[in-house]
């Protein structure tokens, strides 16, 4: 299942510098996207949400940017801090009744001190 | 803050053996979602629940997995007969259902089945 796509396996970052982590998707049903910050041995934790009727939504220092016509998302963290090192979950969803979330292969980020 | 807790942290079982992973939802949410990663692989949907009964499930979800409320606050899984390739995190997940689709996850229950 290729429908969401994040190609960059890992990005190391400096300190205090911009993150961008990226994401593809196919299906065009697609309406609700999703960014999930994981540390090893614990679930995924919900960190901002954009619905397709936007093209960006900010959230403290965490900016979701959507161009729909590309298929295309990417989550801009700044100022990137040492505690930001995770794993990155791209996921997307139809918008109704029960739908389940397709996740990308996930970003591992490391940000340097 | 309301959390998704699970029981087990980890589940280690012969194959062909039966096990419950047991899930307590955040309290006002409405709809519950099974999730699963192998290592190394993506986070994949199993099942979603609303209503009592399931709203979809994936083709992974074969008779094999059930899944249950038994209670007002508790969600399980189950699984009858336990295969190798059964070995994953699962993670359960929960959203209010009003109107977006952010879901809350727990902490996963490790499955290692021998």
């Amino acid at each position: 299942d290729q429908q969401v796509k994040q190609n960059s396996p890992s990005l190391s970052v400096q300190e205090g510098r911009i993150s961008i982590l990226n994401c593809d998707y196919t299906n065009s049903m697609f309406d609700y996207f999703l960014w999930y910050k994981k540390y090893p041995a614990e679930g995924p934790t919900f960190l901002i949400s954009i619905s397709s009727i936007k093209d960006k939504n900010e959230d403290g220092r965490f900016t979701v940017f959507l161009n729909k016509s590309a298929k295309h998302l990417s989550l801009h963290i700044v100022p990137s801090q040492p505690g930001d090192s995770a794993v990155y979950f791209c996921a997307a969803s139809r918008l109704q009744y029960g739908n389940k979330l397709v996740f990308g292969a996930g970003t591992i980020l490391r940000v340097k001190s | 803050e309301p959390e998704v807790t699970q029981t087990p942290s980890h589940q280690v079982t012969q194959m062909g053996q039966e096990v419950i992973l047991r899930c307590v939802p955040i309290s006002n949410h409405l709809y519950f979602y099974w999730y699963r990663q192998i290592l190394g692989q993506k986070v994949e949907f199993l099942v979603s629940f609303y209503n009592n009964e399931i709203s979809e499930k994936s083709e992974i979800f074969d008779d094999q997995f059930s899944v249950e409320r038994p209670d007002g606050s508790n969600f399980t899984l189950k699984i009858r007969s336990t295969k190798l390739e059964d070995s994953a995190m699962y993670f359960c997940a929960s959203r209010t259902g009003l109107g977006f689709n952010e879901q809350f996850f727990g902490p996963g229950t490790r499955l290692t089945v021998l």
